[in-house]
């Protein structure tokens, strides 16, 4: 049973446009939000986060926005660039859960230049 | 500052032989999480310790499977028979838990096993 979607497993998006990639939860009970970026033969590194107080945190060209009611979040990179091409995963944790994270399968963002 | 270590970056064994991946965290993290990454299943948290103390192993596919944490610095992950369904890219990650603000986990680079 999948909590986190990313139902989109790849993306491809003009240099200098803006890359949408999308995530959906079944959890309720999840309370806090990550963005992971990996490139290939290493490991991920943490983007950005939000708390569910929150609907929108931004950090440069990176900004994601939570839907509660929809169970849904997104990251938004504008422009793009072609060092932003990477696997992107979204992961979810809950107040009961201690650190636990629970991410999705990934999407691969292609920038073209 | 030096990141999460894990060794071996590769390996490639034959079905039925024991297997052994390390993971060094990064000095004064005091969490430390086991992921498995496939394709099929993207990355699923195997288990993670706090304290040196496991927390949360519910993510072990089977009695085949354990890990340890003898001290602060320094985990094992073991398979023993591995089989080729075992065959993927073994991620160690570490943070700072504090009570009062979250921490996001470091990742090592991960170690590919690959089982014949």
């Amino acid at each position: 049973d999948q909590q986190v979607k990313q139902n989109s497993p790849s993306l491809s998006v003009q240099e200098g446009r803006i890359s949408i990639l999308n995530c959906d939860y079944t959890n309720s009970m999840f309370d806090y939000f990550l963005w992971y970026k990996k490139y290939p033969a290493e490991g991920p590194t943490f983007l950005i986060s939000i708390s569910s107080i929150k609907d929108k945190n931004e950090d440069g060209r990176f900004t994601v926005f939570l839907n509660k009611s929809a169970k849904h979040l997104s990251l938004h990179i504008v422009p793009s660039q072609p060092g932003d091409s990477a696997v992107y995963f979204c992961a979810a944790s809950d107040p009961f859960g201690n650190e636990k994270l629970t991410f999705g399968t990934g999407t691969r963002l292609t920038i073209i230049p | 500052d030096a990141g999460v270590i894990q060794s071996p970056r590769h390996e490639v064994t034959e079905m039925g032989q024991e297997v052994t991946l390390r993971c060094k965290p990064i000095s004064g993290h005091n969490s430390l999480f086991w992921y498995r990454q496939t394709m099929m299943r993207g990355l699923e948290l195997l288990i993670y310790f706090n304290n040196n103390v496991p927390i949360d192993d519910s993510g072990m596919p089977e009695d085949r499977f354990s890990a340890k944490m003898p001290n602060a610095s320094f985990s094992t992950l073991k398979i023993q028979p591995s089989e080729p369904r075992d065959s993927a890219v073994y991620f160690c990650a570490s943070s700072q838990n504090r009570e009062s603000f979250w921490q996001p986990q470091h990742f090592g680079d991960g170690t590919r096993l690959s089982i014949l």
